[in-house]
């Protein structure tokens, strides 16, 4: 089975800072990971997904995100914090080898603040 | 093109009614995932379906809830005999092709209120 942990349910970040948001995934195949980004009431957005080409992925709104596998990591990162990237960040991971494709199991979310 | 389109976005029902949700994928997918989202936990994943076939209900509670995704109109998740437990956002998501490096787009949810 496959799983994602998120480390960190709420982060704090000044204006201008580093963003770092955690995530462990744990599969038995080849995963391919995804970034979501949840504003409030509002449905869900890709940011980037890993899908086994590049080990650093590039995303909207100036994300990235790096796949180590041997930390069975997948970070999402961005150099400067902007009061817009207030909001809530999931990792999600997918299944396809059963041929459930896109069946996605999600970690339990980063609530990210930026303070002034 | 319009996005994946779910009504309501609120709805409030009284414990024992039944609650109908509608997800209207984008066009040209037939490709439909539904999620619940309690509060303050991450989306669970309830059932996949593609046009007239359910392919995997493993998340779906196995009393009151059902799928189904007619071969035209809208995908639909009925919840009968609601419950304060199923008070939730429900979110629906589609996409054009069955490989999971596709993206599913997601719609703006319904979120169910049973009081």
């Amino acid at each position: 089975a496959q799983s994602v942990t998120q480390l960190g349910s709420h982060v704090s970040v000044s204006e201008g800072a580093l963003v770092l948001l955690r995530c462990n995934y744990s599969s038995s195949v080849p995963p391919y990971l995804f970034w979501y980004v949840q504003y409030p009431n509002q449905g869900l957005q890709l940011l980037l997904k890993y899908t086994s080409a590049a080990t650093l992925v590039k995303g909207i709104n100036g994300f990235e995100a790096e796949f180590k596998k041997s930390e069975t990591s997948f970070h999402l990162t961005k150099p400067s914090a902007h009061m817009s990237d207030a909001a809530e960040y999931f990792c999600a991971v997918s299944d396809d080898w059963g041929g459930t494709a896109s069946k996605l199991t999600f970690g339990t979310g980063t609530r990210l603040q930026v303070t002034l | 093109n319009a996005g994946v389109m779910q009504n309501p976005r609120h709805l409030v029902r009284r414990r024992g009614q039944e609650a109908r949700l509608r997800c209207s994928p984008m066009k040209g997918h037939s490709h439909v995932y539904w999620y619940r989202q309690l509060p303050e936990e991450g989306l669970k994943f309830m059932v996949y379906l593609q046009k007239e076939n359910i392919i995997d209900e493993s998340g779906m509670p196995k009393e009151r809830f059902s799928a189904e995704f007619p071969k035209e109109g809208p995908s639909i998740l009925r919840i009968q005999q609601v419950v304060r437990g199923d008070s939730a956002a429900y979110f629906c998501a589609s996409s054009p092709r069955r490989r999971s490096t596709t993206e599913a787009f997601f719609g703006q949810g319904t979120r169910l209120t049973v009081v």
